[in-house]
């Protein structure tokens, strides 16, 4: 049971670059998260997925975009990144928002 | 706006003393909260989660309480460890059809 697993870890960027950020789980969980954790600022989130076929936005969608593969996977898509979009993202997931898990993080650096 | 506020924002005790970290949320009617636990560098990890009807949890050293009356939450650590020294995060979701809302943290240093 690995929980929520990240690819990548680490990944630099140049600025117009773009990339996806892969998120998985394995306990049959409905809903699944990213977040954005910059100083200062705390977590904010970025979109979600309530259940399988859905998404809508957080606080902070602009920029980004997503897919929810299937139950288990979660993608987000970064079409054209900016300098403002280097952050740690995190991908968590819960059953009807019950506790939520965290995967480990991706750390990002667009120059 | 709902929102979720821990002050201190950072907070240095000695070793052994037991410590208090508060959250405080602008709106009464939650459906649960959640209390984290980040080392630096790493993801969240989950400590404890409140139910609405609940009145407190408790895991280990760590009992977290919940007065939905007055808008808090506390998250007591007994006989602190160097090893407790972490970012602590509260999380709520507020009832309706939201996500969840997460407070700053509080940084906390056990110094031995």
């Amino acid at each position: 049971n690995a929980g929520v697993t990240q690819t990548p870890k680490f990944q630099v960027l140049k600025t117009g670059q773009s990339m996806t950020l892969q998120c998985a789980q394995d306990m049959n969980h409905n809903s699944m998260y990213w977040y954005r954790q910059d100083p200062g600022m705390g977590l904010r989130l970025i979109y979600y997925s309530a259940s399988e076929g859905t998404t809508d936005k957080g606080e902070v969608p602009n920029g980004y975009n997503v897919s929810r593969l299937n139950k288990r996977e979660f993608s987000l898509r970064l079409e054209s990144a900016a300098p403002s979009q280097t952050s740690v993202y995190f991908c968590a997931s819960d059953q009807l928002r019950y506790e939520q898990y965290f995967g480990p993080g991706t750390r990002l650096t667009v120059t | 706006k709902q929102e979720v506020t821990q002050i201190p924002a950072a907070l240095s005790v000695p070793e052994g003393e037991n410590l208090v970290l508060n959250c405080s949320f602008t709106d009464s009617a939650i459906y649960n909260l959640q209390w984290f636990r980040q080392d630096p560098g790493k993801g969240l990890t989950s400590l404890l989660l409140i139910q609405s009807s609940q009145r407190e949890q408790t895991s280990g050293r760590l009992n977290a309480s919940l007065d939905k009356s007055s808008g808090r939450s506390t998250l007591y650590i007994a006989a602190s460890q160097p090893g407790d020294s972490a970012t602590y995060l509260c999380a709520v979701i507020y009832s309706g059809n939201t996500p969840l809302v997460f407070g700053k943290g509080t940084r906390l240093s056990v110094i031995a």
